[in-house]
């Protein structure tokens, strides 16, 4: 099965920094999606950005951009340019593309947040 | 921009109860899904549901939990007998197609079981 990993539960990041969330986990399949999702407090989860595994190049969503290592099984977020609006929980999160499942598989979350 | 709505937003219940979540998913969108996230824990899968039938279940989704699409727009989830460890966040999420695409989340229920 597989399991994904966010070793940070808590980070901070001031204002217009940039912030690295960690992210890894286990797989033993070759294909397969990856999504970092955003909870701000008392709202919904939105995606902020995803990555195809067998893309090698990392995927950008404005000032959000990850580090993908498939060898290493790592998928990181960088927020760049942090924002108040930025605080949230952060999560990581694996789908299979084999057998047609549809579940998302989640870390813990870790939440950010940016101070002024 | 469309959004999922879930309804209640808390529900209190007894144990033994029997309880029903509701989920409006965006009106386009053809799978269906539920999560749950124990306070401190991980967020879970439930299930997914797609063409009125449930395609795919985790080993937590056991007879006491089932699904429906009672009309064209509500997705629930009822739990038929309520247990102290049912008390959760639950989830509610929906996607026009599965894999690359994206799963639009509700705000959630959080489920207190007394």
């Amino acid at each position: 099965a597989q399991t994904v990993t966010q070793s940070q539960p808590e980070m901070s990041v001031q204002e217009a920094e940039t912030v690295t969330l960690s992210c890894t986990y286990d797989t033993s399949e070759n294909n397969y999606y990856l999504f970092w999702y955003k909870q701000p407090p008392s709202r919904q989860m939105i995606l902020v950005i995803r990555q195809e595994a067998y893309k090698q190049q990392n995927a950008t969503e404005n000032r959000f951009s990850v580090n993908f290592q498939k060898a290493a099984k790592s998928f990181s977020l960088k927020i760049s340019d942090s924002q108040l609006g930025d605080t949230a929980m952060y999560f990581c999160a694996f789908m299979s593309t084999q057998g047609g499942s549809e579940k998302l598989v989640f870390g813990k979350g870790t939440k950010l947040t940016v101070n002024p | 921009e469309p959004e999922v709505t879930q309804t209640p937003s808390h529900q209190v219940t007894q144990m033994g109860q029997e309880v029903i979540l509701r989920c409006v998913p965006i009106s386009n969108h053809l799978y269906f899904y539920w999560y749950r996230q124990i306070l401190g824990q991980k967020v879970e899968f439930l299930v997914s549901f797609y063409n009125n039938e449930i395609s795919e279940k985790s080993e937590i989704f056991d007879d006491q939990f089932s699904v429906e699409r009672p009309d064209g727009s509500n997705f629930t989830l009822k739990i038929r007998s309520t247990k102290l460890e049912d008390s959760a966040m639950y989830f509610c999420a929906s996607s026009a197609r599965v894999g690359w695409n994206e799963q639009y989340f509700g705000p959630g229920t959080r489920l207190t079981v007394t």
